[in-house]
């Protein structure tokens, strides 16, 4: 186990409605990075979070926007679902901006449906 | 463009066999790093392996090995004998350390391996 840890596993949510996802990254990491996995897809990258502040965005819009706290745990928000948005979203924790230069850790993912 | 092409979707071996995954990358930094994850279907990405583009050293570690070439832009991944535990999704990932990325990784569509009795 890597000691990231995501909730909620699975989740349905009806189109147009808003979710928050949420991240527990490993002990001693000040980033995270959040991912969105289509169906037989790789993960696109959505934003990173170091020390509190949103550090790189992705192609996404503005309707994905994100939290870190203090303990350097993690909130993703989508608000307007759309159907496409239906995919597993996975939290990574890393030491350090250049988060791609070390060993990221993921979590498992939480699986969002949107109906 | 920067970019990680992984051009097996599927492949379908019997235990014991060896088998390579291709990764093809495309960056134009000079610093940057490569990663292979393995997906199960548990869907963590579990980290598997980490090199900078100034080390073209071979690495082996037990049964799976890795062949980067700079000169073809890719980084390979190989199993050997391998086994039915080894069935999963592999991705390879980018990591350009350029000034402008701060925590992209760049991932490629998924190979899934699926190793049968």
């Amino acid at each position: 186990e890597t000691g990231v840890t995501q909730s909620p596993t699975h989740l349905i949510k009806t189109r147009g409605q808003q979710v928050t996802l949420r991240c527990s990254s490993q002990s001693g990491h000040n980033t995270v990075s959040w991912y969105q996995q289509a169906l037989g897809q790789g993960p696109q990258f959505i934003f990173q979070y170091y020390r509190e502040e949103e550090n790189g965005r992705g192609n996404f819009p503005p309707r994905f926007s994100g939290l870190q706290f203090p303990n350097y745990s993690s909130e993703l928000n989508v608000n307007a679902l759309e159907l496409d948005d239906s995919a597993l979203y996975l939290c990574a924790s890393s030491l350090g901006v250049r988060a791609g230069a070390t060993e990221a850790f993921f979590g498992q993912g939480t699986r969002l449906t949107v109906v | 463009a920067q970019k990680v092409t992984q051009a097996q979707t599927e492949i379908s071996v019997v235990e014991k066999e060896d088998v390579t995954l291709d990764c093809v990358y495309e960056t134009r930094d000079t610093t940057y790093y490569l990663f292979w994850y393995k997906q199960p279907p548990s869907g963590e990405l579990v980290f598997l392996i980490r090199r900078n583009s100034f080390d073209e050293q071979n690495e082996i570690s037990g049964r799976y090995s890795w062949n980067f070439q700079k000169s073809t832009s890719s980084f390979n991944f190989t199993i050997t004998a391998s086994q039915v535990v080894d069935s999963a999704v592999y991705f390879c990932a980018l990591y350009p350390h350029g000034s402008s990325n701060t925590g992209k990784l760049i991932f490629g569509q998924g190979t899934t391996l699926q190793v049968k009795p």
